[in-house]
């Protein structure tokens, strides 16, 4: 079965340039989550959709970053203009939608980003 | 507020002996709670979860975890260390509330074995 696919693998970039990353994940997989891992911290959701609606944006700088899950499958991490403090790992994940919740999620490679 | 604490920013065994990495965490109800391994350059690795039932939950690579809810403890242990277990461990839990199942993560133990 193949993993969470992730593009680029590295990105460096200026600040007030944009950025895109991109994330397919494992296939049926209806739910998929951004993180962003800061260096020496544990990831830190960003947004998580189920199927191509967003379900929690609740930690998104919603007038940076601004993310799609078009067709319910791929989906695309957008940031614009991007600041020195969004120097990070963003990481896609991909689960299954039981009822319980008690799906695991898989992680992709993520995308080193690096703001100059 | 909801978090995972991992004490310890790292962790160090000789090869062969038994190794702990520890978490706790603050969360209301009765979450879920994961282990997670990062090698360098590479995402996070799935190790092992507990949702419920017995305490003591085997996973990947030999590790298990003991749940201790009246600590809201989730450690985790392997019972002869090996230098390619070296890596960056997380604990993260899942509140489970309202039906979406978002991960907290600790800020990670590094774990290095040595020969």
């Amino acid at each position: 079965e193949a993993g969470v696919a992730q593009s680029p693998r590295y990105k460096i970039i200026e600040k007030r340039q944009s950025v895109a990353f991109w994330c397919n994940p494992i296939s049926g997989h209806a739910t998929l989550y951004w993180y962003q891992q800061i260096l020496g911290q544990g990831p830190k959701l960003l947004i998580q959709f189920q199927n191509n609606g967003v379900v929690d944006d609740s930690q998104l700088p919603k007038d940076r970053f601004s993310a799609e899950r078009l067709k319910g499958v791929d989906s695309t991490l957008k940031i614009q203009p991007a600041k020195l403090e969004d120097s990070a790992v963003y990481l896609c994940a991909s689960s299954g939608t039981s009822p319980q919740g008690t799906d695991t999620q898989y992680f992709g490679p993520g995308t080193r980003l690096t703001v100059l | 507020a909801q978090s995972v604490a991992q004490p310890e920013d790292q962790v160090n065994v000789a090869e062969g002996n038994p190794l702990t990495v520890k978490c706790t965490y603050s969360v209301s109800g009765n979450p879920y709670l994961f282990w997670y391994v990062q090698y360098p350059n590479r995402g996070l690795q799935f190790l092992l979860k507990y949702i419920t039932g017995d305490n003591l939950v085997k996973g990947s690579y030999g590790f298990e975890a003991e749940f201790n809810k009246s600590q809201t403890s989730f450690h985790l242990k392997k019972p002869s260390a090996l230098v390619s277990d070296s890596a960056l461990y997380f604990c993260a839990v899942s509140p489970f509330s309202g039906g979406y199942n978002k991960l907290i993560f600790g800020a990670g133990t590094r774990l290095a074995v040595h020969p």
